[in-house]
Formats: structure tokens, sequence, C-alpha cells
């Protein structure tokens, strides 16, 4: 069983303050995915990261995938009330795909 | 609308009875997956078919559970004589052959067993 820790569980911050959230395995991973989902909704696809050392932007998004495809993180440039959800992340490994529990993010206004 | 569709979005029902959820991929997608998501916790994989085979169920999926995909195209997840711990929301996923990876959900069906 592949499992993926995220951290920190919950996170509150104030807006246009910056934020990393981890992702953390024992395992590799060929690709990993991170995941949006507000309240009542299905997960939203972000990015995808495939290479070990990659590092993606989207806006004021930055994922970085490790070295080791084992972990990655996501960071949050000037936070926004809109950035405010549950950010998963997930890992392909076969023929399914695991999540972690998410890390639950609050941006104050 | 060409995104994951799934329904009922809500069911109520009483401890016992049995219920059934659809979920319709994406036409272009081979891939679907079942997950169970609790308050709180990420989601949890069920199952997942590669157009009409199950290729994988996850140990969470008791006897009391079975997901069917007749034609390769939408697929059923059926909850026989539901238990209380059977209250969550259920997602469905699909992806492409291209990018088996990258999931995109529906809105989701929570079921809330009394």
């Amino acid at each position: 069983t592949q499992l993926l820790e995220q951290s920190p569980q919950f996170l509150s911050i104030q807006e246009g303050e910056n934020l990393t959230v981890y992702c953390n395995s024992s395992s590799v991973f060929s690709s990993l995915q991170w995941y949006r989902q507000e309240p009542g909704e299905g997960p939203v696809l972000l990015v995808t990261v495939v290479t070990g050392g990659e590092v993606k932007k989207l806006k004021r998004l930055t994922f970085q995938f490790g070295d080791a495809r084992k972990d990655s993180s996501l960071h949050i440039t000037a936070a926004q009330p809109g950035d405010t959800g549950l950010y998963l992340c997930a890992g392909a490994g076969g023929n399914d795909m695991r999540f972690g529990a998410g890390t639950r993010l609050t941006v104050k206004p | 609308d060409t995104g994951v569709s799934q329904d009922p979005r809500h069911k109520i029902t009483k401890r016992g009875q049995n219920v059934t959820f659809r979920c319709d991929p994406i036409s272009e997608h081979n891939r679907l997956y079942w997950y169970r998501q609790t308050l709180g916790q990420g989601p949890e994989f069920l199952t997942y078919f590669q157009n009409e085979a199950q290729l994988e169920k996850s140990r969470l999926l008791s006897d009391r559970f079975s997901a069917e995909r007749p034609k390769g195209s939408f697929s059923t997840l059926e909850i026989q004589r539901t238990e209380q711990g059977d209250s969550a929301m259920y997602l469905c996923a699909s992806s492409s052959g291209l990018a088996p990876g990258e999931l995109f959900f529906g809105e989701g069906s929570r079921l809330t067993v009394l």
C-alpha cells in the first residue's frame, strides 16, 4: 500500500501571506497529481508532475516534485480567499490512484 | 456539459436497504474509478475499471458492495444491506489512456444511512 502523508492537516492564514504544503511517501511514483476540492464537490485537477525535480507554476501556485519522486510540495504566493479549499495529492503506482488525507486551507480576508 | 455526472446527488436511506449509484464518465475516457470520502479524509479507492473490465478492487469493498460497467460506458455502484458506517460521499472519476493519472471527478453522491 502506498501511503501519501500530507502536512499540515489544517492551515489558516491571512490574505496576502505565502504558504507551503507537503506531500510525502516512502514509495516512488511514476507521476503525482495535486487536486483542489471545495465542500460538496469533487476534486479538481490542478497539475501533474512526472519528472524528479520538476517544478511547475500555475499563476501563484508552484508545484515541485522531489528528485526521488517520493514527495512533492505546493507553494502559494500571496494567498487569496478564493484559494480556500482542501488540497489533495495523489500518486499513480499501478492500476489505482491513491490520495493523501489533504491539507485544509483557509485564507481569511 | 461533457463532464462526469453522478446520480443521485443525495440519498437518504434506512439501515438495511439497498442503494445504487450511477456514474456517467467523460465519453472518450476508458478508465473509471469509484472512491469513498468521509468528512476530513481524502478519497479512499474502492474500485477501477478499464473499459468493462474491473481490474482492481480495494479491501474496503466488502461483499455488500458491487460495481459494474457493463458496456464500458456508464457504471453503477450498489451497496446492499446498508449500514450506518456506509454514510459517505461516493465519488466517481474517469481518465483517458493518454493521461491515466489525471482523474476528472463528478460532484459525488452523498449517502446518509439512518
